[in-house]
């Protein structure tokens, strides 16, 4: 059974910092991994997604990579502003017939201005 | 280009009652899934629909259930609503269920009195 676990679950930081937050999955035979933000009380935000073959995926500021091996996903947020407060949710897409997504408990982040 | 859209925004029911809630997919999408985030709980699997048909259905009794129109816009109805079905419901649209990323709505914040 796929388990998807996120640390830290909370994390605050001063504007400016760059920050990793990290993504551990037990199953990895995954087809994707992807990466969302969530505003409070609000939908999820798709950030990036990491096809199964890729090691890494960058949109401006960010920067996700993929390990299936240590089964591992990082998310790279360079230069945190006070808008990147958010909770982040990664979800791993398993390689099988059931194709649904298992999210991890996400990450709070703060970022201080 | 519309993205997924949820409705009703919120929506107050009374215990026993019966909810819907509706889905729009991104023009172009056949699959839809359903997710449940409860207060304090993650993102739990509801429902998968593609192509018109249920694919997958996550660990949830019969109450629960949905489906998918022909224009691909879904459906999901809680039958003899109890307490604890309070939660943001968020649906999102694939352009094919198999492994293409996931979009997601604002999501429907069902209250049950």
């Amino acid at each position: 059974k796929q388990e998807v676990t996120q640390i830290p679950a909370a994390l605050s930081v001063p504007e400016g910092e760059n920050l990793v937050l990290n993504c551990s999955f037990t199953d990895s035979a995954i087809y994707n991994l992807q990466w969302f933000r969530q505003d409070p009380g609000k939908g999820l935000t798709s950030l990036l997604l990491i096809q199964s073959s890729q090691r890494e995926q960058t949109s401006g500021r960010l920067n996700a990579s993929l390990d299936k091996s240590s089964g591992r996903s990082t998310l790279y947020i360079a230069a945190s502003q006070p808008g990147d407060s958010a909770t982040y949710l990664c979800a791993a897409l398993r390689l099988s017939g059931t194709y649904k997504y298992i999210f991890g408990t996400g990450t709070r982040l703060k970022v201080l201005a | 280009e519309a993205g997924v859209t949820q409705s009703p925004t919120h929506l107050i029911k009374t215990r026993g009652q019966q909810a819907t809630l509706r889905c729009s997919p991104i023009s172009g999408h056949t699959s839809v899934y359903w997710y449940q985030q409860a207060l304090g709980l993650g993102l739990q699997f509801l429902l998968w629909y593609d192509e018109g048909e249920e694919r997958n259905r996550g660990n949830f009794p019969p109450r629960f259930s949905g489906r998918q129109f022909p224009n691909y816009s879904s459906e999901l109805n809680v039958n003899a609503l109890e307490l604890e079905d309070s939660a943001l419901y968020l649906c999102a649209s694939s352009l094919t269920g198999y492994g293409t990323e996931a979009f997601f709505g604002q999501g429907t914040r069902l209250t049950v009195v």
